[in-house]
């Protein structure tokens, strides 16, 4: 079975600076997708970026951009230029390419802090 | 806005109550999924619909069961209630082309409080 692990439960960021949210995952599979979801407060889940397994290049998405080694089965989000819209909680999820479900498998999340 | 309805918002019965909970996917969707989301358990994928069939289940209780009627949307029936059930239940679609890169969008959610 596949398993997300996301191993900082809390990060703090300052505003206008990087942080990077670090992210592995267990697999078998070699075809497969990778997520990152936000959380804000109003508890929505919001789609911040996504990752083919089967592209080399690294997803970006304006402020968001990712680390994705599919070796080492690592997939980390960075956030540039922090701003405080960012405090949020941020869930790594892994979906199969392969079968007839399209379930996702989140990890515990990592809270993150933007400190003004 | 995802663009997915949930019903209703907030959600307050009894233990050993039975409860519904409602989902309008994204105009054009066919693929409708339920997560729980609880202090214990995370974010769990409970159940999925494809155009009115059962695709997939996960960690889904005996005591609660799903349909998605031929308009698509979908309801969550959870009945035998306990203290434990209580949660936040995501509904969440994604467009008709499985296997493809399709991204679930994620309704906000019903929070469901058993007391």
């Amino acid at each position: 079975a596949q398993t997300v692990t996301q191993s900082q439960p809390e990060m703090s960021v300052q505003e206008a600076e990087t942080v990077t949210l670090s992210c592995t995952y267990d697999t078998s599979e070699s075809d497969y997708y990778l997520f990152w979801y936000k959380q804000p407060p109003s508890r929505q889940m919001i789609l911040v970026i996504r990752q083919e397994a089967y592209k080399q290049q690294n997803a970006t998405e304006n402020r968001f951009s990712v680390n994705f080694q599919k070796a080492a089965k690592s997939f980390s989000l960075k956030i540039s230029d922090s701003q405080l819209g960012d405090a949020a909680m941020y869930f790594c999820a892994y979906r199969s390419a392969v079968g007839a479900t399209n379930k996702l498998i989140f990890g515990t999340g990592t809270l993150l802090a933007v400190q003004p | 806005d995802s663009g997915v309805t949930q019903t209703p918002k907030h959600l307050i019965t009894a233990t050993g109550q039975r409860v519904t909970l409602r989902c309008s996917p994204r105009s054009g969707d066919l693929s409708v999924y339920w997560y729980q989301q609880s202090l214990d358990q995370g974010l769990q994928f409970l159940i999925q619909y494809y155009n009115g069939e059962e695709r997939a289940k996960g960690n889904i209780l005996e005591r609660f069961s799903a349909q998605q009627f031929p308009d698509l949307h979908s309801e969550l029936n959870l009945s035998s209630l306990e203290l434990g059930d209580s949660a936040l239940y995501f509904c969440a679609s994604s467009p008709p082309t499985l296997g493809s890169t399709d991204t679930q969008y994620f309704g906000p959610g019903t929070r469901l409080t058993v007391l």
